[in-house]
């Protein structure tokens, strides 16, 4: 079946623009993450959604960062007034771990990610 | 502050030989470690992941190393192809935890 998507997979902006990403994740997934990826880093956790449970926010670098998630389908990361700090790469992630389900381990299916740069 | 730390951060290994990546970590309530690989241009991929339950899993030509009391994790790759080449990051997370916490990765180059 289909992968995770993310688009746009590049996305330019000047300083002071407002960014919004996209991710689908696989369908029948309750979980879905958000994490940044700056050049020859790890992946710093953002967010994270589990069905219609309140998400935890507590990754989230400042108020510039917000997402949203309606239940369990596409979520929008959106980045108010970027600056240069932003440019990074945004992965989504999803999987099927959580909420009592009986699976064997917590594995989590990246998209491709978004490239964001900002000038 | 880091949670995992993961070394070397770049390493070069011919091909038929062994890779090995070390991570550490300090939070004794950690007890799920995956790996993960990544090509260019891709999201990471889950590769092989163990629970501290245990002190080696082996899937194929990847094996996890865990110690429990140096709090210390490895991935060896045995009879690395180049088709290895890529980054390699370790995590950790814990039971009723959200995050997942990941190492800043070791590039990974297998030289024909």
């Amino acid at each position: 079946g289909a992968g995770v998507s993310q688009s746009p997979s590049n996305k330019v902006t000047e300083k002071g623009k407002d960014v919004e990403l996209r991710c689908d994740p696989i369908s029948g997934h309750t979980a879905l993450y958000w994490y940044r990826q700056r050049l020859g880093q790890g992946l710093e956790f953002l967010i994270y959604f589990q069905g219609n449970s309140a998400p935890d926010k507590s990754g989230l670098p400042s108020d510039r960062f917000s997402a949203e998630r309606t239940g369990e389908s596409v979520s929008t990361l959106t980045i108010q007034r970027t600056q240069q700090e932003d440019s990074a790469v945004y992965l989504c992630a999803s999987s099927d771990w959580g909420q009592g389900r009986r699976v064997r381990r917590n594995e989590q299916f990246f998209g491709p990610g978004t490239r964001l740069t900002v000038l | 502050q880091q949670q995992v730390k993961q070394s070397p951060q770049s390493l070069i290994v011919q091909k038929g030989g062994i890779s090995i990546i070390n991570c550490a970590y300090e939070n004794t309530a950690f007890d799920y470690f995956p790996w993960y690989q990544q090509f260019p241009g891709k999201g990471p991929a889950l590769l092989i992941a163990i629970r501290p339950d245990v002190s080696e899993k082996k899937e194929g030509r990847f094996t996890i190393s865990f110690n429990k009391s140096a709090k210390q994790f490895s991935l060896h790759i045995m009879d690395s192809q180049p088709g290895d080449s890529a980054t390699y990051f370790c995590a950790a997370s814990f039971t009723g935890g959200n995050q997942f916490y990941f190492g800043t990765g070791t590039s990974l180059t297998v030289i024909p």
